[in-house]
């Protein structure tokens, strides 16, 4: 079955200091992918994706890019801020045949944490 | 405009009592999904709706779980006789039809059961 693999948290960081939180994946056929957001005490929100190799997704000064080589989607910020602080999920969703289905696999989650 | 709303947001219940979780999508949306997170880890797919059709329930855990979306908007995620290990958060999500990937999650609902 899919599953995503984060690295293990939380991470500490200081601001303006460079972000890097690795997700890697199992998928049998050709995976979505996504890292999802999730701010003290709201909601999961979408922050990036990219649907098919190669693809780089980007927002808010977060990147990914698509390895299916390395079946990996890691998560980069060059300049983190106090506001970043917060859990990221890396997410996958797979098609079926062509089909767009959107049942998501999550990783476990990584807890960051930015200090001024 | 409005989001995915829940309700409620916190229930606490005692164990061998029936719950049920409300999710309103967003307007127009015509996928539901049910997830359910556990503290420290990753949400977790239960089961998913287009439109009023139940897809796929493969990942409700068993058959004390039951999911309805009747009329293709509003669903209800039904937990009878609860035990313990059924406390965690359960999130719902909506999507737009076609080929979005993107789903919209709402704030979720946290279960306890005493």
């Amino acid at each position: 079955g899919n599953s995503v693999t984060q690295m293990e948290g939380p991470v500490t960081l200081s601001e303006e200091a460079f972000l890097t939180i690795n997700c890697t994946y199992t998928a049998t056929g050709y995976p979505s992918l996504f890292w999802y957001v999730q701010y003290p005490g709201e909601g999961l929100q979408l922050l990036l994706k990219a649907t098919k190799a190669d693809d780089k997704g980007s927002n808010k000064g977060f990147e990914a890019t698509y390895r299916k080589e390395t079946t990996s989607f890691h998560l980069e910020k060059g300049s983190v801020q106090v506001s970043d602080s917060a859990v990221y999920f890396c997410a996958l969703s797979e098609r079926a045949g062509g089909t767009s289905y959107g049942k998501l696999t999550f990783g476990q989650g990584t807890i960051l944490t930015v200090h001024p | 405009g409005a989001g995915v709303s829940q309700s409620p947001r916190y229930k606490v219940t005692k164990r061998g009592q029936d719950v049920a979780l409300r999710c309103d999508p967003i307007s127009g949306h015509v996928s539901l999904y049910w997830y359910r997170q556990a503290l420290g880890q990753g949400p977790e797919f239960l089961t998913y709706f287009n439109y009023e059709a139940q897809q796929d329930k493969s990942g409700l855990p068993n058959d004390r779980f039951s999911a309805e979306r009747p009329e293709g908007s509003i669903s209800t995620l039904t937990i009878q006789r609860t035990e313990q290990r059924d406390s965690a958060m359960y999130r719902c999500a909506s999507s737009p039809a076609g080929t979005s990937y993107e789903q919209y999650f709402g704030p979720g609902t946290r279960l306890t059961v005493t």
